[in-house]
């Protein structure tokens, strides 16, 4: 049973433009919302996470948003830029679950 | 700086081989996990160990032991490789048991079975 679903499989931004990844959860007991960065042939690593205690959190040109009546979290990559060119994965919190991920290609 | 540290990159393996893949880490994580990653699927929980000596099955634990002797370290055992076992594998630590903080992922074990 998936724990988080996450979309689009993969999407395609040119540079300067947003990038938008959304993940759905159905366990409105969860209460920690990570996003984790992987580059090829790398292991993934934490990028920005959120509690919902906020609706929003932003970290440079990453920001994280919550909608707690939709059951989503959102990851904005505001001025994409081709270094931002990686996999992204949402992640369920107690169960150790993720996301399938988003390939995200940035065009120059 | 915190480090995950998978002993091997790359393997090349054969049907019906018993395969080791070792994971270090040095943040005295008490929380040790293994996955594998396939397109299109994700991170697939294989085992996880919250202690020295104890281990909990994942999703997808068949076909796959582990052993954890040491705090710092978490070996996945592949008794009999086949091939649908060819996958990227995952090692990561935590402080947290439950994903409630930061996993702290190696650079992977990318393993090939003929």
């Amino acid at each position: 049973q998936q724990q988080v679903k996450q979309s689009p499989q993969s999407l395609i931004v040119q540079k300067g433009g947003i990038s938008i990844i959304n993940c759905a959860y159905e366990n409105t007991a969860f209460d920690y919302f990570p996003w984790y960065q992987q580059f090829p042939g790398k292991g993934p690593a934490l990028l920005i996470a959120i509690r919902p205690d906020v609706s929003e959190k932003k970290e440079g040109r990453f920001t994280i948003s919550f909608n707690k009546s939709a059951k989503q979290f959102s990851l904005h990559i505001m001025d994409s830029q081709p270094g931002d060119s990686a996999t992204y994965f949402c992640a369920a919190p107690y169960t150790l679950t993720f996301g399938k991920g988003t390939m995200l290609l940035v065009s120059p | 700086d915190v480090k995950v540290t998978q002993s091997s990159r790359y393997l090349v393996k054969r049907t019906g081989e018993k395969v080791f893949l070792e994971c270090v880490q040095d943040m005295d994580h008490e929380n040790m996990f293994w996955y594998r990653q396939d397109p299109g699927l994700g991170l697939r929980l294989i085992y996880f160990s919250y202690d020295v000596k104890m281990k909990e099955k994942g999703d997808i634990p068949e076909g796959y032991s582990v052993s954890r002797e040491k705090k710092e370290r978490f070996s996945l055992i592949l008794e009999s490789a086949s091939t649908n076992q060819t996958s990227m594998y995952l090692c990561a630590s935590s402080f947290y048991v439950t994903n409630t903080g930061e996993l702290f992922f190696g650079e992977g074990s990318r393993l090939t079975v003929l």
